[in-house]
């Protein structure tokens, strides 16, 4: 069965960056997309963007100039870097599989979300 | 605001049968598949219909989707207690956004 796991600093600075992991279990991290996705307390989802294996990237045209997604394929590991953050980008934020693009937002495996507050 | 349009709430007695919206526009729902995910409290969002009317194994077949022209509706037949979640229908825009799209939510009560 297929896992995925969040992890990295629950508080964040305002201005600084942001960083999480999504370490992928069950299953090889070199096939389909990886996503990350974001809800803010109380609101809707916001997808983020995705990594393919290949290192092929997309991104939500109103985060692109701050979001930076990587992958390495030896961890089976994604991450997120999302910088100069503010208090809007405290959220619960999301790793999730997806299928090719043209079956987007097709997100059938999950991490369980993390909580990244931005606060001083 | 969302691009996608669903109502705030929605809400229905067990055994009924209730229809939640989502209503976009010739860039998004018009030209792509449509998916919708239920989100229980506290836990991450789970893929309930995905391309329009397909129900991934596992999903109970009172689930079903459909989609015609620049909207889509997901209905709940046989509603049941364990409904009561929030419910996200999502697509691809093709317009400026080029990206992933999420309507607002519903949350649906079973009264």
């Amino acid at each position: 069965q297929l896992q995925l796991q969040e992890s990295g600093p629950g508080l964040v600075k305002p201005s600084e960056t942001l960083s999480l992991t999504c370490t992928v279990s069950g299953g090889s991290i070199s096939t389909y997309y990886w996503n990350w996705i974001r809800q803010p307390p109380g609101k809707g989802l916001e997808w983020i963007g995705y990594i393919f294996y290949t290192g092929s990237t997309n991104y939500n045209p109103s985060l692109k100039s701050r979001v930076t997604i990587s992958l390495e394929t030896s961890k089976n590991h994604f991450s997120l870097r999302l910088k100069s953050v503010t208090a809007a980008d405290t959220a619960v934020y999301y790793c999730a599989r997806s299928f090719p693009p043209w079956d987007l937002p097709h997100f059938d495996y999950w991490g369980r979300g993390a909580l990244v507050t931005v606060s001083s | 605001q969302s691009v996608l349009t669903q109502p705030l709430s929605a809400s229905g007695t067990p055994g009924q049968r209730v229809t939640i919206s989502c209503s976009g526009s010739r860039s998004n729902i018009g030209s792509k598949y449509v998916y919708w995910y239920q989100q229980l409290p506290g836990t991450a969002p789970k893929v309930l219909i995905y391309r329009n009317d397909k129900r991934p194994s596992g999903v109970p077949d009172r689930f079903s989707g459909s989609k015609s022209g620049t909207s889509a509706s997901l209905t709940i037949s046989g509603l049941r207690s364990e409904d009561e979640a929030e419910y996200y229908c999502a697509t691809w825009d093709e317009s400026l956004s080029d990206s992933c799209v999420f309507g607002g939510g519903t949350k649906l009560t079973v009264l």
